[in-house]
């Protein structure tokens, strides 16, 4: 089958650094997204991984092992505004489909 | 900036009633799709559109149907609504390409009494 797993909830103080992890297994894989989401808002693109590596963009960074089928996103330098859900999602390969994880809530504590 | 917008943020309605949701997006993608979230589920794919008049199942088609006669609008039908289908409904666009991510929009809170 596929799924991919997520902590459903994380907790962390502002100013601090916070790795939220997403192990996958799916029948073919074209990429890994990563989403923020706020309460009763939409999605919104973090980040694409589809080779092995980290990708770094100012505060997050996202690394991927294909091997290990495993991703983490690593927000630096906590700030309040980072409490929200952060959704893993797979792109299979060969398809437009796309599983997403159950999302992990992350809380940022001042 | 890509805009998708749907018709409404809150919806209720009667068990039984048909039950149109609208999407537009605002940026010629070709791959339109509607999602279900739930808590503790995720988001769970229901249908989506790789193109104009093409659609294909998704995870969780049964008791919808969908429409795209124009690629800027994907519209979600719920048949006959039942209580299993209170939930919030998401519709996304993208571009083709690999690389292309997922772009939301705000989202439908329907409620089926």
């Amino acid at each position: 089958g596929q799924n991919i797993d997520q902590p459903t909830e994380m907790t962390a103080t502002e100013g601090a650094i916070v790795q939220i992890n997403c192990t996958y297994q799916t029948s073919g894989f074209n990429g890994l997204f990563w989403y923020q989401q706020h309460a009763g808002e939409a999605p919104t693109f973090l980040s694409y991984n589809v080779l092995d590596g980290l990708e770094e963009k100012g505060r997050f960074s996202s690394f991927l092992s294909r091997s290990k089928g495993y991703s983490y996103l690593l927000l630096k330098e906590l700030q309040m505004k980072d409490s929200a859900s952060y959704l893993c999602a797979v792109r299979s390969s060969g398809t437009y489909k796309y599983i997403f994880g159950t999302g992990t809530r992350l809380k940022v504590l001042a | 900036d890509v805009k998708v917008t749907q018709s409404s943020r809150y919806l209720v309605k009667r068990t039984g009633e048909k039950v149109f949701l609208e999407c537009v997006q605002d940026m010629d993608h070709e791959n339109m799709f509607w999602y279900r979230q739930d808590p503790g589920l995720g988001l769970r794919l229901i249908y989506f559109s790789y193109d104009v008049k093409m659609k294909e199942k998704g995870d969780i088609p049964e008791g919808y149907s969908v429409s795209r006669e124009k690629k800027e609008r994907f519209s979600l039908i719920l048949e006959s609504a039942s209580t299993n289908q209170t939930s919030m409904y998401l519709c996304a666009s993208r571009s083709v390409g690999t690389d292309q991510p997922q772009h939301f929009g705000d989202g439908t809170r329907l409620s089926i009494l």
